[in-house]
């Protein structure tokens, strides 16, 4: 089966631009999650869908971030506008119940000048 | 609340030598046990997982035991490859709360 797929791979904006990424979770899993890796650390969870509601997005900076699930299959994670500090790589995932194994994209590795 | 705690790396090791990542963990109830492996360049893999108390997870060579009584899943392998380096990440979830990784701990196996 085909796995979890991000768009673009990579990015560089400068601060205060905005940027998207994209996500396709494997077909039929109704959990998605967004994460934030910053270089050296692990994994943060950002925001989580059950089909296209939200979970839980209580570490998501609200202020400059958003992300939408609007038919319960794709997914868009947006900052707006960019600082220093979002340099990462912006992991999607994707399970087929909340709390099951969760099966990752390759990521989008994002460059904030 | 809920935290995982890996022991610091980088770990470097000749090939065929043994491999022992540790991992603890702190959490109410009977979470779940992740390994992920994250090679460069990629994104997280599941490596092995364990859902209930002295489970053993096992995948490509490597194992780790859920060990309640001592909160720990360290992972382990008898004889690492070139082909294991990489970061590995200990991870927990419980049922209505959030994964939760670890720092994630670099392995370089040098031939």
């Amino acid at each position: 089966e085909a796995g979890v797929a991000q768009s673009p791979r990579y990015k560089i904006i400068e601060k205060r631009q905005s940027v998207a990424f994209w996500c396709n979770p494997i077909s039929g899993h109704a959990t998605l999650y967004w994460y934030q890796q910053i270089l050296g650390q692990g994994p943060k969870l950002l925001i989580q869908f059950q089909n296209n509601g939200v979970v839980d997005d209580s570490q998501l900076p609200k202020d400059r971030f958003s992300a939408e699930r609007l038919k319960g299959v794709d997914s868009t994670l947006k900052i707006q506008p960019a600082k220093l500090e979002d340099s990462a790589v912006y992991l999607c995932a994707s399970s087929l119940v909340t709390q099951e194994t969760q099966y990752f994209g390759p990521g989008t590795r994002l460059l904030v000048l | 609340g809920d935290s995982v705690t890996q022991m610091e790396g980088p770990v470097t090791l000749s090939e065929e030598a043994f491999l022992t990542i540790n991992c603890t963990y702190t959490a109410t109830g009977y979470p779940s046990l992740f390994w992920y492996v994250q090679y460069p360049g990629e994104g997280l893999q599941l490596l092995l997982k364990a859902t209930k108390a002295d489970d053993k997870g096992s995948n490509k060579g490597f194992e780790a035991t859920y060990r309640k009584e001592t909160t720990s899943f360290h992972l382990e392998k008898g004889s690492v490859q070139v082909s294991d380096s990489a970061v590995y990440f200990c991870a927990l979830s419980r049922i209505g709360n959030q994964f939760y990784f670890g720092t994630g701990t670099s392995l370089t196996v040098i031939p």
